[in-house]
Formats: C-alpha cells, structure tokens, sequence
C-alpha cells in the first residue's frame, strides 16, 4: 500500500539557513512525487515534481529509490518560504495522490 | 488554463444539519475530479474522487457522499453533519499521469 510520510510536523530554521523538508514513501512500484505547499490564507499549490527535475523557488528535490526518499531542500531559507508543505505521492496508473501529513515552515527573521 | 470554484468559502452548520459544497472546473473538459479535506492538526485526506459523469469512488467510509451531476461539477454532501466533519474541504483537478491543481476550499465548522 502507498503511504507517505513526513517526519517532523513543525521546523524553524533561521532566515539564510538550509532547509531540508524529510518526505519518505512506502510503494511498490516507480510512483510520480510531488512537493504542494500553502501559504497563509492561499490555496494549495504545486511547488514542484520530481519528473521535472527542476528548481523552484530555490527549492529542490531528488528522488532517492533507494532510501525511497524524496526530500525537499533549499540552501538558503527565505521568510517567505513560512509556509505548510506537503508531500505526495501517485502511483502509477492511480487516479489519486497520496498526502504526507504535512510539515509546517517557519523561517525566523 | 483551468479554474477551479468552490463555495461556499465558509460555513458554519450545526450537528445534524445536511451539507452541499459545490466544486466547478472551468478550462479543461472530463476533467478527473477529487474532493479532499483538511482536518485540523492533520494532512490532506483523500475523501472521493471522479473520472466521469455519475462516477464516484469513495476512499473512506463515513457520513458524505459525492455526486457528479455534470462533467465540470462535482458536489460534496452530507444528509447528518457530525462535529468530526469539520475541516478544509479541497476540491481538485487532475489528469493520469500529470499534477492536481486546488481549488480555493471550504471551511466548514460544525458545532
């Protein structure tokens, strides 16, 4: 069965810090991740998916089939980066995705 | 691009009170719809989901029911609300194999 898992429920880091959001998964099969974020009093949004192997928002992720990891980092936080993020994972061939818990982000100034 | 409505933004209902949220999508036709809530202190939770007019799969048992009436509609109901079902309620859209796009959401309390 697909799970998602997200370790640390809250994380500060000091502005100009590295962050490291942790995001393991449990699936059988090669699964599509994706990192969602929610800002204060915004919508859910995409923030990133490992298929696109890109950088948002100085944000990054690597999918690591081995420790099955899919961890998301920044190498220098931003106090706009406070934020919920939310890991996901999609099965192949599956119509939905499946949400880690979440982890809130708060960058202090 | 697509868009994707709900309302209302926030309600307040009282225990045993029935329950219809609407989601509408625009810009996309047959669109894989899913509504999702959001409980306080936990993460998103998969409630129903969609791939066509009148089909619903529900992932978790519990007093809502879903219902499809037209292709960019989807609606979230409740005949009992009970005080558990508060929470965010989400409502997205998707295609196999690409990313889901939220709408706005709901709030619902209940008291």
């Amino acid at each position: 069965a697909q799970r998602v898992t997200q370790p640390e429920k809250l994380l500060s880091v000091f502005k100009g810090a590295p962050v490291e959001l942790k995001c393991n998964y449990s699936y059988s099969g090669s699964p599509e991740l994706f990192w969602y974020v929610q800002y204060s009093r915004q919508r859910l949004q995409l923030l990133l998916r490992h298929i696109s192997r890109e950088s948002i928002k100085g944000f990054t992720a690597d999918l690591n089939k081995g420790e099955t990891s899919f961890h998301l980092k920044k190498p220098f936080a931003q106090e706009e980066d406070s934020a919920m993020y939310y890991c996901a994972l999609k099965g192949a061939g599956a119509n939905n995705l499946f949400f880690g818990t979440g982890t809130r982000l708060t960058v202090i100034p | 691009s697509q868009t994707i409505h709900q309302w209302p933004a926030t309600l307040v209902q009282p225990v045993g009170s029935p329950l219809s949220l609407e989601c509408t999508v625009e810009g996309t036709s047959n669109p894989n719809l899913y509504w999702y809530r959001q409980a306080a202190g936990r993460g998103l939770q998969l409630l129903f989901y969609s791939v066509g007019i009148g089909q619903i799969s529900s992932e978790v048992p519990q007093n809502l029911s879903a219902s499809r009436p037209q292709d960019r509609q989807f609606i979230l109901s409740s005949k009992k609300l009970l005080l558990s079902d508060s929470g965010f309620y989400l409502c997205a859209q998707g295609a196999l194999g690409a990313t889901q796009y939220f709408g706005p959401g709901t709030r619902l309390t209940v008291l």
